[in-house]
């Protein structure tokens, strides 16, 4: 039972315009909710969290939106650059259980 | 360190041989992750470790699969009798309780 997902296995986007990457979960237990980055041949890396008590976070070009109701959240990414091209995973979590990580989506930005 | 470390960065091994992967997580943390990430595919859970409680073992592949951690340290994941599609980036994480968790920056393994 997948309790994380991300529909979209991959996004392609033009330099410059916004990037929404999807995000859908099922346990309303979880509280707190993050996106990472993974580049090749690395280990994934934070980029921004939210916690359930919250319905948007904003850092710089990168904004996630949370909405409880429909248990989906999404990152946008604006503009969007060729460095941002990497596979994103989000993940929730709880106070009381372990990180639990979507499949991924791969984003390419291309010039 | 500052950051978790994993060792080796990367790992060929003989069909049948046993592996051990090593994590170093960073320093006070509580929470240790151990999840692989086969070519093409997401992130797959293998194990977790919190405090002093029982590790979640729920992800774990198969009985070859076991891993360790002593109190808030470093963790072994071991893989018994490799078989090649056991053949993927192991990854590590670890976190303070609720917070994002960081990454190491993989084993890669190779079964041959």
């Amino acid at each position: 039972d997948q309790q994380v997902k991300q529909n979209s296995p991959s996004l392609s986007v033009q330099e410059g315009r916004i990037s929404i990457l999807n995000c859908d979960y099922t346990n309303s237990m979880f509280d707190y909710f993050l996106w990472y980055k993974k580049y090749p041949a690395e280990g994934p890396t934070f980029l921004i969290s939210i916690s359930s008590i919250k319905d948007k976070n904003e850092d710089g070009r990168f904004t996630v939106f949370l909405n409880k109701s429909a248990k989906h959240l999404s990152l946008h990414i604006v503009p969007s650059q060729p460095g941002d091209s990497a596979v994103y995973f989000c993940a929730a979590g709880s106070n009381t259980d372990k990180l639990i990580f979507g499949t991924g989506t791969r984003l390419q930005v291309f010039p | 360190g500052a950051g978790v470390s994993q060792s080796p960065s990367n790992k060929v091994t003989e069909k049948g041989k046993d592996v051990e992967l090593r994590c170093d997580p960073i320093s006070g943390h509580t929470a240790l992750y151990w999840y692989r990430q086969r070519l093409g595919q997401g992130l797959e859970f293998l194990i977790y470790f919190q405090g002093n409680s029982a590790p979640d073992k729920s992800g774990l592949p198969s009985d070859r699969f076991s891993a360790e951690r002593t109190g808030e340290s470093v963790s072994t994941l071991t893989i018994q009798r490799t078989q090649q599609e056991d053949s993927a980036v192991y990854l590590c994480a670890s976190t303070l309780w609720g917070t994002e968790a960081f990454f190491g920056q993989g084993t890669r393994l190779t079964v041959v």
